[in-house]
């Protein structure tokens, strides 16, 4: 069984286009997070959210919404998308950030490869 | 300042020899954790290893370990016996934040790519 799951694991959309990806946990986790990695590999948070609440939500354009219907699903809506929001995106999970702290692992999908043309 | 520093982009080791991949951080907290997490050319991300920063033994899991030194702040990851498998980009990464008050967060480094030779 997979843990974390997402999909699309490819998406090649026209620039301006929304698109969604979604992801979905079977490990129980309480806390749940989105990615970026850039072409050069560099990983960055974008967004977290525990028990369906934001907790994390770093310098992203508001063209980025996630939305958490319950904890085991944290989708991502990109509007009016641009060449530069062609990346990989993971989406990630961990028992709960607040209650393990620092041993919190973090464990992630199999990643969206976005290209924006 | 990086939180996460790894110096080498990339390297090379033999098959069956043993392989140590840099990683040095910054953080001002007492308490923290340590990752490190490998990704093949396949693009998952699969966790590794942790290392608790007020843990007094070393991490091991399997063929990895973490040789931690916190008076240095590093934490670098020893692969031994390296197989062909192990050819992928190795991150490191620290968790912070929790006792200060504010939220935590995950830095990632930038990555060493591996390539194991046979």
């Amino acid at each position: 069984d997979t843990a974390v799951s997402q999909t699309p694991k490819y998406l090649v959309t026209q620039m301006g286009n929304d698109k969604s990806i979604k992801c979905e946990q079977n490990l129980g986790h309480d806390t749940m997070y989105w990615y970026k990695q850039d072409s050069k590999k560099f990983l960055k948070i974008m967004f977290s959210y525990n028990n369906k609440e934001l907790i994390i939500n770093e310098t992203v354009p508001n063209r980025f919404s996630p939305k958490s219907p319950d904890k085991a699903h944290l989708n991502l809506h990109i509007n009016s998308l641009e060449l530069g929001d062609s990346a990989v995106y993971f989406c990630a999970s961990s028992q709960n950030m607040w209650a393990s702290g620092d041993t919190d692992t973090q464990y992630f999908g199999p990643g969206t490869r976005l290209t924006v043309l | 300042a990086q939180k996460i520093t790894q110096t080498q982009p990339g390297m090379f080791v033999q098959e069956k020899e043993a392989v140590t991949l840099d990683c040095t951080y910054d953080t001002s907290d007492q308490s923290y954790g340590l990752f490190w997490y490998k990704q093949p050319s396949s693009g998952e991300m699969i966790f590794l290893i942790y290392q608790g920063s007020y843990d007094e033994q070393n991490a091991t899991e399997g063929r990895y370990s973490l040789n931690f030194q916190k008076a240095r702040k590093s934490a670098n990851l020893v692969i031994s016996a390296s197989q062909l498998g192990d050819s992928a980009m190795y991150f490191c990464a620290m968790r912070e934040g929790f006792y200060s008050g504010g939220y935590q967060k995950v830095t990632f480094g930038t990555g060493t790519k591996l390539q194991v030779i046979p």
